[in-house]
């Protein structure tokens, strides 16, 4: 199977830039995804990138993808207070497998 | 987009009782359906895979006879939580693919309460 890692915590000054980071050892990744949980909800989709593709911008959200290393970011600018969750990695491999991370808590000192 | 509807969002029922979950995909048809689990402060963990008309297939450790999936039809799978207990109190998601190299598309959860 495949092994994602993320990091456990997080923590940022409001206004500053966040990078969560996530690496995983399948080279056969076909979808990366980062996903936000509030506490108490569900899982939110936030942004995923196709693996033939390097980088994908979606406002204030920028995802990093190097193949090579197998290593996946995502970076949050101006990260405000309505942040502060958990952000999950997950992969998928080519036959519908989906692997997640342990999720990272980031927490925005105000 | 496409989007999964999952239902429903919350439920509380008492132990003994059963109770089903809907997955839905709204907008494609899903050849294949995941049940996830996820504990408290901990990553969701894969229960089942279900691919339509056939049975699904059981991660090591999930009960079959405990956690029964159907995927009757190409756009609903069903999850029910047999003689529910307290330990069974939990959030699970679906979600669904529409084939092979296709991207996952993850309902929104049911949190589950034994009491």
């Amino acid at each position: 199977g495949e092994d994602v890692e993320q990091s456990l915590f997080l923590s940022v000054r409001e206004g500053d830039s966040s990078v969560i980071n996530c690496t995983y050892t399948d080279s056969s990744s076909t979808y990366l995804y980062w996903y936000k949980q509030e506490p108490g909800a569900g899982l939110q989709l936030l942004t995923y990138i196709f693996s033939n593709m390097d980088m994908k911008q979606d406002q204030r959200l920028t995802v990093l993808l190097n193949k090579k290393d197998k290593h996946l970011s995502l970076r949050i600018a101006d990260t405000q207070t309505g942040d502060s969750a958990i952000y999950f990695c997950a992969v998928q491999t080519g036959a519908n497998n989906l692997f997640f991370g342990t999720g990272t808590r980031l927490t925005v000192i105000p | 987009g496409a989007v999964v509807s999952q239902h429903p969002s919350w439920v509380i029922c008492k132990s003994g009782t059963s109770v089903k979950i809907e997955c839905r995909s709204l907008d494609f048809q899903a050849t294949t359906m995941f049940w996830y689990r996820q504990f408290p402060k901990q990553s969701l963990m894969l229960m089942a895979t279900s691919n339509e008309g056939s049975k699904a297939t059981y991660e090591q450790g999930v009960e079959k006879d405990k956690f029964l999936i159907n995927h009757a039809s190409l756009t609903l799978s069903t999850l029910t939580v047999t003689s529910a207990h307290p330990e069974d109190s939990s959030f699970y998601i679906c979600s669904a693919t529409g084939g092979v190299n296709s991207p996952l598309h993850f309902g929104n959860g049911t949190r589950l309460t034994v009491t």
